[in-house]
């Protein structure tokens, strides 16, 4: 079946506009998690979300960042008046379930550019 | 808060050659640990987890609970092997967030 999926692959925006970037998990996969992977830094963890609504936010690192889930499937992560150093990979992964040993599966990620 | 620790950023082995990617990791409790791999081009992927004691494209990896470790080896790499590989953290305690090192970059030269 098809995996995660994201949307747009390349985003180029502007300093101080705001961005969506929105994820399709695999079916029936009840969680799901937002990652930014920048140069040098690896991967850090933005938000997860079990069904709707989000436990963990935690990693989301200012009040421009939010994301929410619909439906329990597809999820949006806006980014608002962006600023240089959002510049990264983000990525998306979805899993059966929340416990530790459900494998995370990852879709290809979406770059966001900021001039 | 936990931590997870990749020392080199880049390995530069020969084919044929034995390969050990190191990874050290702070957590007071009891870890899940996982290597991640992503291809070039390709999406980031689990390669192995610790708790399935299973070799995987002939990786292995041993959680060293006293050195608090879990280094990836290799006896003999291939040049398919060159890729990103990431060592991962989960908390056993309900969830799978996963804290990530920051990764070591294989290279196998032919």
């Amino acid at each position: 079946g098809a995996g995660v999926s994201q949307s747009p692959s390349n985003k180029v925006t502007e300093k101080g506009k705001d961005v969506e970037l929105r994820c399709d998990p695999i079916s029936g996969h009840t969680a799901l998690y937002w990652y930014r992977q920048s140069l040098g830094q690896g991967l850090e963890f933005l938000i997860y979300f079990q069904g709707n609504s989000a436990p963990d936010k935690s990693g989301l690192p200012s009040d421009r960042f939010s994301a929410e889930r619909t439906g329990g499937s597809v999820s949006t992560l806006t980014i608002q008046r962006t600023q240089q150093e959002d510049s990264a990979v983000y990525l998306c992964a979805s899993s059966l379930g929340r416990q530790s040993y459900n494998e995370q599966f990852f879709g290809p990620g979406t770059r966001l550019t900021v001039l | 808060a936990q931590r997870v620790t990749q020392p080199e950023k880049l390995l530069s082995v020969f084919k044929g050659a034995p390969v050990e990617l190191k990874c050290n990791y702070s957590y007071s409790g009891s870890p899940e640990l996982f290597w991640y791999v992503q291809y070039s081009r390709q999406r980031l992927q689990l390669l192995l987890r610790h708790i399935s004691r299973e070799s995987i494209k002939g990786f292995t990896a041993d959680l060293n609970k006293g050195e608090t470790s879990f280094h990836l080896k290799k006896p003999f790499a291939q040049e398919e092997d060159s890729a990103m590989y990431y060592c991962a953290l989960s908390e056993n305690s309900g969830y799978s967030t996963l804290t990530f090192g920051k990764g070591t970059m294989l290279l196998v030269s032919p």
